[in-house]
């Protein structure tokens, strides 16, 4: 089993639609968990952490179930330029993050 | 502020050559990684330092070398290239690594072909 597994993509939705992408990360011990951002040919970049308590930044929520080992993901309203590669990211213990390999996300006019 | 810089951008090598991946970042992060990220596959661990003079291997570190002599700089080293060590090379620096806020900072990254 992979330590950090996400939805197979790729996602293709219309302008203005609701998304929600779903990830499971094997290690119970893990400590920190975040999304990040990747457009086609581009280094990831840091979208939001994802807090015990669930957190939102605008259009974007995240939440963490430590019960059943997952995090999610939410995007409304969806915009073209939301189209991106959206990586899984989790802490599993010092100095060593666990990427999952990425949901592609296509947003149409 | 330029954040991560690596250095080339792209590269093609033959099968035995060796080069040097060059990274600088310019916010005092004492946390530095090299990743690499393989089509279809999750960024991989190749070697971190925690500050200068302090590296360790990650998950993937066979066929590769690095140092840290500055906080700034954290070159890796392929020594004999191989086709399997065909991919985009990340560099990232942290302030912190059990955090958060801020998570990790990348470089724009390096596209290599061992031919």
């Amino acid at each position: 089993r992979k330590e950090v597994e996400q939805d197979p993509g790729p996602f293709n939705v219309p302008e203005g639609a609701t998304v929600a992408f779903n990830c499971t990360y094997s290690n119970s011990a893990s400590q920190s968990f975040f999304w990040y951002r990747q457009d086609c040919r581009k280094e990831p970049k840091l979208l939001m952490s994802v807090y015990s308590s669930g957190n939102e930044d605008g259009r974007f929520t995240a939440q963490l179930n430590r019960a059943s080992q997952y995090i999610s993901l939410l995007i409304r309203d969806s915009k073209l330029s939301d189209s991106a590669t959206y990586l899984c990211v989790v802490n599993t213990r010092n100095n060593d993050m666990r990427f999952g390999a990425g949901t592609r996300l296509t947003v149409k006019p | 502020n330029a954040g991560v810089t690596q250095t080339p951008k792209f590269r093609i090598l033959k099968i035995g050559q060796s080069m040097t991946l060059q990274c600088t970042q310019d916010m005092n992060h004492n946390y530095m990684y090299w990743y690499r990220q393989d089509p279809g596959m999750g960024l991989k661990l190749i070697y971190y330092s925690v500050g200068a003079g302090i590296t360790d291997k990650g998950e993937v570190p066979n066929g590769y070398n690095v140092s840290r002599s500055t906080t700034e700089d954290f070159p890796l080293r392929l020594e004999l290239a191989a086709p399997s060590q065909t991919s985009v090379y990340f560099c990232a620096s942290s302030y912190s690594t059990m955090t958060g806020a801020g998570g990790y900072t990348f470089g724009s990254g390096t596209r290599l072909t061992v031919v």
